[in-house]
């Protein structure tokens, strides 16, 4: 994988519904994936930094696993409820520099 | 905390004229901030890193005479589009590392982006 790739591209839940989706990274020189959830009009809200391979970090509701070896991340909503509705964005950062690579978002629609 | 402003959030100008977007760091100092571009249906793409007080790095593809970047003060950097064109509206985001932690896998702080449109 050269570039970060998210899927879904969007998807729909109910309140109440379980959810997650895949962030896809270049494994090689790996330093950093970083999740966002992006509300329309808003900025980027950073969720999460992870760094180690088999790592979990959990916020409230929202949790997301990292496997640096095979260059996925998932990002779990539990629970979904309408204000989730937002865009979620993986950034991957390799290499010494600062930049960070970003995916196209999985946007997501709760309703009730 | 980590609240980064940008200005304007929309602006439409005529052909050949330049437009500036400041981006500040609001409670935060920043020596590095970053200037993204987002087309329709595409990923937030680096534009270019701008430290305080230095030039910018551009990524390859970007004109650095075509978007200025001004970066004088802990909390603030500017980008001037000069001489916009149609092809360069776009979706114009900034964000903000913070100096006080100063790792380069620190988190970026966003600011809300700026819409331009070129007529």
């Amino acid at each position: 994988i050269l570039n970060v790739e998210q899927s879904p591209q969007s998807l729909h839940v109910q309140e109440g519904d379980s959810t997650n989706f895949t962030c896809s990274f270049p494994s090689s020189n790996f330093y950093a994936l970083h999740w966002y959830r992006w509300e329309t009009a808003k900025s980027p809200e950073a969720l999460f930094v992870m760094t180690l391979n088999g790592d979990e970090k959990k916020k409230g509701r929202i949790s997301a696993t990292l496997n640096t070896k095979e260059g996925y991340s998932y990002l779990y909503i539990k629970g979904s409820q309408p204000e989730d509705s937002a865009t979620y964005l993986c950034a991957s950062h390799t290499g010494t520099a600062s930049k960070l690579t970003f995916g196209t978002g999985t946007r997501l629609q709760v309703t009730l | 905390g980590a609240v980064v402003s940008q200005h304007p959030s929309r602006v439409i100008c005529k052909s050949g004229t330049s437009v500036k977007i400041e981006c500040r760091s609001l409670d935060f100092q920043a020596t590095t901030m970053f200037w993204y571009r987002q087309f329709p249906k595409q990923s937030l793409m680096l534009m270019a890193t701008s430290n305080e007080g230095s030039k910018a790095t551009y990524e390859q593809g970007v004109e650095k005479d075509k978007f200025l970047i001004n970066h004088a003060s802990l909390t603030l950097s500017t980008l001037t589009v000069t001489s916009a064109h149609p092809e360069d509206s776009s979706f114009y985001i900034c964000s903000a590392r913070d100096w006080a932690i100063g790792t380069i896998t620190d988190t970026q702080y966003f600011g809300p982006g700026t819409r331009l449109t070129v007529l």
